[in-house]
Order: C-alpha cells, then sequence, then structure tokens
C-alpha cells in the first residue's frame, strides 16, 4: 500500500491564485520530507528539504517566499505555491526520509497555472 | 560535466526482450544506487537499491553496480508492455541524503 499520501493530484487555476499541495506519511515518522519539481521530459529537481518543527532549506534558485512549506508535525508537510503563475506549471513530487524507508515518493501534483 | 548522465531514449523493444539501461556519474562519493520506475503523470517507484558495488536480483530485474567505472545498470529479463516507463537512476552518499536523479529512459515494450 501507499506509504506516503499526496494530495491534490491535479491542479488547475488562474494566475495569481496560491496552491496549497499536501504530503502526508501513513506508516512512518516523517522527520524529513524532500519537495521535487520535474519538468516534462526533465529529471527530478530538488527544490527544498523540511525538517520536522523548523525551518525548511530551500535549494539555490529556488525562491523561498514563493515557495512556502511547512512540516508541523511528524505526519504532514505541505508546499504552498504562492501567486502562481505559468512558468510555474510543473509535477510538484514529495519523498519521505529520515526513517528506514526514505525512499518513498508520492504520486505527485500536476499544476497547471492558466 | 553532470553529476549523472542517462541516455533520455526512447528505447523501444519487442515483448520478451532484454533491456539494458544505464547510467554514468562522476561523484566518487556516491554509495546508494537505486532505480525507479516512473509511469505517466505519477511518481517514480523504487525498483531496486543497491548499495556500493556489485549485482543484486529481484524478479526479472537485475542492479549492477561498477564503481570503479562509476556504472550502473538495470537489467530487465523477458519485458512485458506493463514494463513501458520512464526509467530513472539515482545515487546519493548517505542512506538518508538528498538523491541525483539522471534524466530517465523512456522505455516502450511493443506486444
Amino acid at each position: 500500500g501507499a506509504v506516503v499520501s499526496q494530495h491534490p493530484s491535479w491542479v488547475i487555476c488562474k494566475s495569481g491564485t496560491s496552491v496549497k499541495i499536501e504530503c502526508r506519511s501513513l506508516d512512518f515518522q516523517a522527520t524529513t520530507m524532500f519537495w521535487y519539481r520535474q519538468f516534462p521530459k526533465q529529471s527530478l529537481m530538488l527544490m527544498a528539504t523540511s525538517n520536522e518543527g523548523s525551518k525548511a532549506t530551500y535549494e539555490q534558485g529556488v525562491e523561498k517566499d514563493k515557495f512556502l512549506i511547512n512540516h508541523a508535525s511528524l505526519t504532514l508537510s505541505t508546499l504552498t505555491v504562492t501567486s502562481a503563475h505559468p512558468e510555474d506549471s510543473s509535477f510538484y513530487i514529495c519523498r519521505l526520509g529520515g526513517s528506514n524507508q526514505p525512499q518513498h515518493f508520492g504520486d505527485g501534483t500536476r499544476l497547471s497555472i492558466l | 560535466q553532470k553529476e549523472v548522465e542517462q541516455d533520455p531514449g526512447p528505447l523501444s523493444v519487442p515483448e520478451g526482450a532484454i533491456v539494458s539501461l544505464n547510467c554514468t556519474y562522476s561523484n566518487s562519493a556516491f554509495q546508494y544506487f537505486m532505480w525507479y520506475r516512473q509511469y505517466s503523470r505519477k511518481g517514480p517507484e523504487l525498483l531496486m537499491y543497491t548499495y556500493s558495488s556489485g549485482n543484486k536480483e529481484d524478479g526479472r530485474f537485475t542492479a549492477q553496480v561498477d564503481k570503479s567505472s562509476k556504472y550502473i545498470s538495470l537489467f530487465i529479463r523477458d519485458s512485458q508492455p506493463s514494463d513501458s516507463a520512464t526509467y530513472l537512476c539515482a545515487m546519493s552518499g548517505g542512506s538518508q541524503g538528498n538523491l541525483i536523479f539522471g534524466k530517465g529512459t523512456k522505455l516502450s515494450v511493443k506486444p
């Protein structure tokens, strides 16, 4: 069964809207959650690493004020894309870390900004 | 030079063929090597997980790691149409650290 539950799976919204993506760990304590972005025909690119109860660590070039990460509990991490624009359209995926099963991904969220 | 190189394909084979997928890398600190399968519009699914050099077999899948050559492979025996997907290699220096991914190879198995 699924180890990481990611919602929503697909979002279409207007430019300027903020979108929240949730990743929930179902079986393990998610002390760490990795957030990735994947453009068509490109590899997964790490955006940020979130740790439960502390500030997220962002990769170079990723705007922390635009991609807000909250990891307030051991089972839930959220990524909010604020004031989304068409160039933010992508496939966003979370990955569970910090446990004995670090390799499990969520099913991804396809974000389409009109 | 990118840290991980993977031929994006596409690769098309007939059903029953043996498929060979490969990645090369440049960082000698990598110790953990993974292969993921990703279907369209889904998250990656872990297929094989290997530590250091050697071979690992699981059903129709065999993963090989050659650290001296910085080269990893995934073999799929008796390929099936359901194996059609994008295969991503990934590697890291630690068991729970960040993963560096290849671009993925798109595989199509024709019935």
